[in-house]
């Protein structure tokens, strides 16, 4: 059963503007890490939140997580065209003999010029 | 940039083929997975192993088998290729004590 669920599905900003990305997901996790798909290509790993934290950084990127509402979002900060791509979240259950990341559909995000 | 590797990048094959899928990772991680990825939708996890001589199948059922005889090697076969197995196939790998995974760049299958 899928676990991570992106919003919205497809998202078109101008470059500068910031993007907003959400993921909801519905069992307990360990983590919930952000992953980014470039066309044709393989996914990327972008950053990794764990289940005790609420909010991390990494340069332009923001995240947060709301266990209580089993929810994270993805802010990316004065987008670039380069930033075009498609973005999975994907949760990590508890540890567990047959804990296996799940990802979620995905987002289409175009940043125009 | 992970070094994680597969081959072909590309393939277009007839129906009834016997077809490998080749995966290679020089960074010693002991877990490999294959998912299947249609355009624009999830990436669904159809093998996995924890390291040599260990593989299990995962959420989606597969008509492809894998095998892992050395840590760096997870190829994925598939010994009569139909219509149905169009897809890209992305292979990925990640250490014991690690929690992210590393990607290959993919391998876009074509059956017609």
């Amino acid at each position: 059963s899928q676990q991570g669920e992106e919003d919205p599905q497809a998202l078109s900003i101008q470059e500068g503007e910031n993007a907003t990305m959400n993921c909801s997901y519905k069992t307990s996790i360990n983590n919930l890490q952000w992953y980014r798909q470039n066309s044709g290509r393989g996914l990327v790993h972008l950053i990794l939140i764990r289940s005790n934290e609420r909010e991390k950084h990494s340069g332009r990127l923001r995240v947060t997580l709301d266990t209580s509402k089993k929810s994270s979002s993805l802010l990316i900060t004065a987008s670039r065209a380069a930033d075009t791509a498609s973005y999975f979240c994907a949760t990590e259950p508890l540890p567990g003999a047959n804990s296996k990341l799940t990802f979620g559909k995905g987002i289409t995000l175009s940043v125009r010029p | 940039e992970a070094d994680i590797y597969q081959t072909p990048r590309y393939l277009v094959i007839g129906t009834g083929k016997k077809i490998t899928l080749e995966c290679s990772q020089t960074m010693g991680h002991d877990k490999m997975y294959w998912y299947q990825q249609d355009p624009g939708m999830e990436l669904h996890l159809i093998h996995y192993s924890y390291g040599v001589n260990s593989t299990e199948k995962g959420d989606l059922s597969s008509e492809s088998t894998v095998s892992r005889i050395r840590t760096e090697h997870f190829p994925l076969t598939l010994e009569s290729a139909r219509p149905s197995h169009t897809s890209q196939y992305l292979c990925a790998s990640t250490g014991l004590a690690q929690e992210t995974q590393y990607f290959g760049p993919g391998t876009r299958l074509l059956v017609l």
